[in-house]
């Protein structure tokens, strides 16, 4: 596969669940990015991890935890969510955090859905 | 604060016409970059163009070309010969260099619906 790839493209999950988002990047990049898009609202980041250490963390709820166990992958563990937590995450990745032009290659999202 | 302003939610176009989509942003910094990414309907975002803050002449890119007036901070994008696979939200986003941090700033988007 090539590229940043996502897993699993659709979620359905409880309150009471516990579940996890999976991105893997292919680019031999160095940095990985969580992003939370809603509805008419700008895509919120929500973590950055630069060399597997986590540069950003944006004020985002505890029922969120990331973990980056190598610079290919990152996951997002998740739960005891809220039904406002319904929302596309997306995953991306960049050559380098502080690079010049951080241009980021995106994955498909997870559309994830909070019952 | 930075900040990016997508001012238009809808757009429509027709067929084979040029559209131009709306940005303007906020920054204090003086080394920056700005981009357009594309996001179709159930599909992967990507870069569509972008611009060095320093470099005055405008970026192009085939049918997508930028206007980039740093002093005013606006940079919209222009699409000529809209094809019916322009159809897509498309994104603003700002991005620092050389700072202490190297995150984007994204607009909240403008839906582009071309119509045959």
């Amino acid at each position: 596969e090539t590229g940043v790839t996502q897993t699993p493209r659709h979620l359905v999950m409880g309150m009471t669940n516990k579940k996890s988002l999976k991105c893997e990047q292919h680019l031999g990049h160095n940095a990985m990015y969580w992003y939370k898009q809603s509805a008419k609202k700008p895509l919120e980041l929500m973590f950055v991890y630069s060399l597997e250490e986590r540069v950003e963390n944006n004020s985002v709820p505890s029922r969120f935890s990331p973990e980056c166990p190598n610079s290919s992958h990152l996951f997002l563990h998740l739960h005891t969510l809220q039904p406002e937590d319904s929302a596309l995450y997306l995953c991306a990745s960049s050559q380098d955090w502080l690079a010049g032009d951080n241009e980021q290659f995106f994955g498909p999202g997870t559309r994830l859905t909070v019952l | 604060a930075q900040t990016v302003t997508q001012s238009q939610p809808e757009m429509s176009v027709q067929e084979a016409e040029t559209v131009t989509l709306s940005c303007t942003y906020d920054t204090s910094e003086n080394n920056y970059y700005l981009f357009w990414y594309k996001q179709p309907p159930s599909r992967q975002m990507i870069l569509v163009i972008r611009q060095e803050a320093y470099k005055q002449q405008n970026a192009t890119e085939n049918r997508f070309s930028v206007n980039f007036q740093k002093a005013a901070k606006s940079f919209s994008l222009k699409i000529s010969d809209s094809q019916l696979g322009d159809t897509a939200m498309y994104f603003c986003a700002l991005g620092n260099y050389g700072g202490s941090q190297g995150n984007l700033i994204f607009g909240k988007g403008t839906k582009l619906s071309v119509k045959p």
